[in-house]
């Protein structure tokens, strides 16, 4: 069971450089979302999708763009890094067929922006 | 305001103790669900729990036990006779409605436990 996929694990970028974090999941599930993790404050929801074609604004969205073409795959991307988005990203995904259905996590892709 | 409060930022215990971690939520909506995940050193994050807002029995679960009371909105999880391995970062999330009718999840900032042999 892959679950929650997320690549890289690690990446380093240079401010202004773009790139797209991928995030794949092979339960079926319609609702997937990007998480990032900073020190003191937890986990703050970016975007989220609650199925193929349908995509929405979480917490801190600026600077980031999704899209989800499949219910498979939601990748998040950052057009042009900053330092400030120097964190931990985490994609979760759930099912929304039950009500009390928990979030499933990748094991996190680590970024830093020189 | 929709909020999760982890006031313990980080709690040290000798192996074998009991130490509670500490969860206060706020919300306005009457049907809500509260989770706790773990976060080992290792980085990925585990679900350990839910509870909605129904259900007010403790549960409990081998030397995992919480305890959720909506007069004081708290869901406090009690670990027993702790372990090295329970060593972790604990976040606790809300999980609330919105507008459009779907869901968003509101986590704590987590707090340390190291547990020390």
């Amino acid at each position: 069971n892959a679950g929650v996929t997320q690549t890289p694990k690690f990446q380093v970028l240079k401010t202004g450089q773009s790139m797209t974090l991928q995030c794949a999941q092979d339960m079926n599930h319609e609702y997937m979302s990007w998480y990032r993790q900073d020190p003191g404050m937890g986990l703050r929801l970016i975007h989220y999708s609650v199925g193929a074609g349908i995509t929405d604004q979480g917490e801190v969205p600026n600077g980031y763009n999704v899209s989800r073409s499949t219910t498979e795959d939601f990748p998040l991307r950052l057009l042009s890094a900053a330092p400030s988005q120097t964190s931990v990203y985490f994609c979760a995904s759930r099912t929304q067929s039950s009500y009390n259905s928990p979030l499933h996590f990748g094991n996190g892709t680590r970024l830093t922006v020189t | 305001a929709q909020k999760v409060t982890q006031a313990q930022t980080e709690i040290s215990v000798v192996e074998k103790e009991d130490v509670t971690l500490d969860c206060v939520y706020e919300t306005r909506d009457t049907t809500y669900y509260l989770f706790w995940y773990k976060q080992p050193p290792s980085g990925e994050l585990v679900f350990l729990i839910r509870r909605n807002s129904f259900d007010e029995q403790n549960e409990i679960s081998g030397r995992y036990s919480w305890n959720f009371q909506k007069s004081t909105s708290s869901f406090n999880f009690t670990i027993t006779a702790s372990q090295v391995v329970d060593s972790a970062v604990y976040f606790c999330a809300l999980r609330k409605g919105t507008t459009s009718g779907t869901y968003k999840y509101i986590f704590g900032t987590g707090t340390r436990l190291k547990v020390l042999a």
